[in-house]
């Protein structure tokens, strides 16, 4: 069964490096994600992206954040200057459809550690 | 701010126990309600979609019920199994944007 897979699974680094997370979304999805989960706290949306384009995004989707997808199948979260509370459990999602009818398809996560 | 709450917060029974819980969300501008089954060290997986007042959805030993009017969905679990054992979250789909906001989870134990 097709799946959305991510790396790394844990990534420990010092404030105000820079991060990259990397996704790769179900082929045939049109619909990508980026959620959340700071430790005790909610699952919370960051960025919503659709035709080669961020469709949506957050308050907390700042300049610090961006997404690209660069070759068509890679959908990658890079946070150019960590900060402690980026520390958080960073959910990739992909959707066939738009969440009006479509089920997300979640990868298992990247822990991201702030030092 | 939209919120998302759901109840109980954690619930263990013994296999064989039916149970259920609950998400409430805002009443207004709804467009949908998704469920979602989480286990430990795996990727959140969709349960159910459900978009209509009065929808009733099954998979298995699991269904849902949805009440938009007074903004509740139900969760039922026949006959647990050691297995059913997760964090089932819920999420709220409003207006005219694709992102959705969860609720805290329910975290299920089933014990053999």
């Amino acid at each position: 069964e097709p799946e959305v897979t991510q790396t790394p699974s844990h990534q420990v680094t010092q404030m105000g490096q820079e991060v990259i997370l990397r996704c790769v979304p179900i082929s045939n999805h049109l619909y990508f994600y980026w959620y959340r989960q700071i430790l005790g706290q909610k699952v919370e949306f960051l960025v919503s992206f659709y035709n080669n384009e961020i469709s949506e995004k957050s308050e907390i989707f700042d300049d610090q954040f961006s997404v690209e997808r660069p070759d068509g199948s890679n959908f990658t979260l890079k946070i150019r200057s960590t900060k402690l509370e980026d520390s958080a459990m960073y959910f990739c999602a992909s959707s066939q459809q738009g969440t009006y009818t479509g089920e997300l398809f979640f990868g298992e996560g990247s822990r991201l550690t702030v030092l | 701010i939209l919120n998302v709450e759901q109840s109980p917060q954690s619930l263990h029974v013994q296999e064989g126990d039916s149970t259920n819980f609950t998400c409430s969300f805002p009443s207004s501008n709804f467009y949908a309600l998704h469920w979602y089954r989480w286990e430990t060290a795996k990727s959140p997986e969709a349960l159910f979609v459900m978009t209509l007042n009065g929808d009733e959805k099954k998979k298995g030993r699991i269904s849902a019920t949805l009440n938009t009017k007074e903004g509740y969905s139900y969760l039922y679990i026949k006959g647990s199994q050691p297995e059913d054992s997760a964090t089932y979250l819920c999420a709220f789909k409003s207006g005219n944007t694709g992102k959705l906001i969860f609720g805290q989870g329910t975290t299920l134990q089933v014990k053999p």
